[in-house]
């Protein structure tokens, strides 16, 4: 079957870094996508990996080791707006995108 | 900018009625998708399609129908609405490319008592 992990939710200090991490299993790879939603929101771009290594975009960045099944975001200088759910999302050999449950993140002042 | 709108932000059914939601985007996108959102469950993908007239199952299909008639349009239909229907709906549609991104409309709370 086709899996996608992550921690189901992590508590982090305004200013800091945190890290957050996705491994998957997956019928073929075509892509990893980290998505943002915000509580009764709807999820939001926020960045895509389909070859390995960092792609940094202002205080977020992610990676993607594909040998490893393995994708992480980075969140740098935290801020309270930060408070989310970080949902990780694989593109399979069908072209049809997989979904993590979510990481729930909550920032303390 | 890309847009999805949904037809309703929050709705309330009584358990056995028809309920309609509809989607729409403005982006010529050729993939649609109907997801429910419920706590600790993530998203779960209820139908999609990738073509006028066309319909795929996704994991919970179960008491649920679509209908695209239109390219931009896709609807959900609750044949006889029942109280663990009740979620958070979410649209979405892709390009039908290879990047699929997916964009997602602003979501419907549907209750149903």
């Amino acid at each position: 079957g086709q899996n996608i992990d992550q921690p189901t939710e992590m508590t982090a200090t305004e200013g800091a870094i945190v890290q957050i991490n996705c491994t998957y299993q997956t019928s073929g790879f075509n892509g990893l996508f980290w998505y943002q939603q915000h509580a009764g929101e709807a999820p939001t771009f926020l960045s895509y990996n389909v070859l390995d290594g960092l792609e940094e975009k202002g205080r977020f960045s992610s990676f993607l080791s594909r040998s490893k099944g393995y994708s992480y975001l980075l969140l740098k200088e935290l801020q309270m707006k930060d408070s989310a759910s970080y949902l990780c999302a694989v593109t399979d050999s069908n072209y049809q995108l997989i979904w993590g449950a979510g990481t729930k993140l909550i920032i303390k002042p | 900018d890309v847009k999805v709108t949904q037809s309703s932000r929050y709705l309330v059914k009584r358990t056995g009625e028809k309920v309609f939601l509809e989607c729409v985007q403005d982006m010529d996108h050729e993939n649609m998708f109907w997801y429910r959102q419920d706590p600790g469950l993530g998203l779960r993908l209820i139908y999609f399609s990738y073509d006028v007239k066309m319909k795929e199952k996704g994991d919970i299909p179960e008491g649920y129908s679509v209908s695209r008639e239109k390219k931009e349009r896709f609807s959900l239909i609750l044949e006889s609405a029942s109280t663990n229907q009740t979620s958070m709906y979410l649209c979405a549609s892709s390009p039908g490319t290879d990047y699929n991104e997916q964009f997602f409309g602003p979501g419907t709370r549907l209750t149903v008592l």
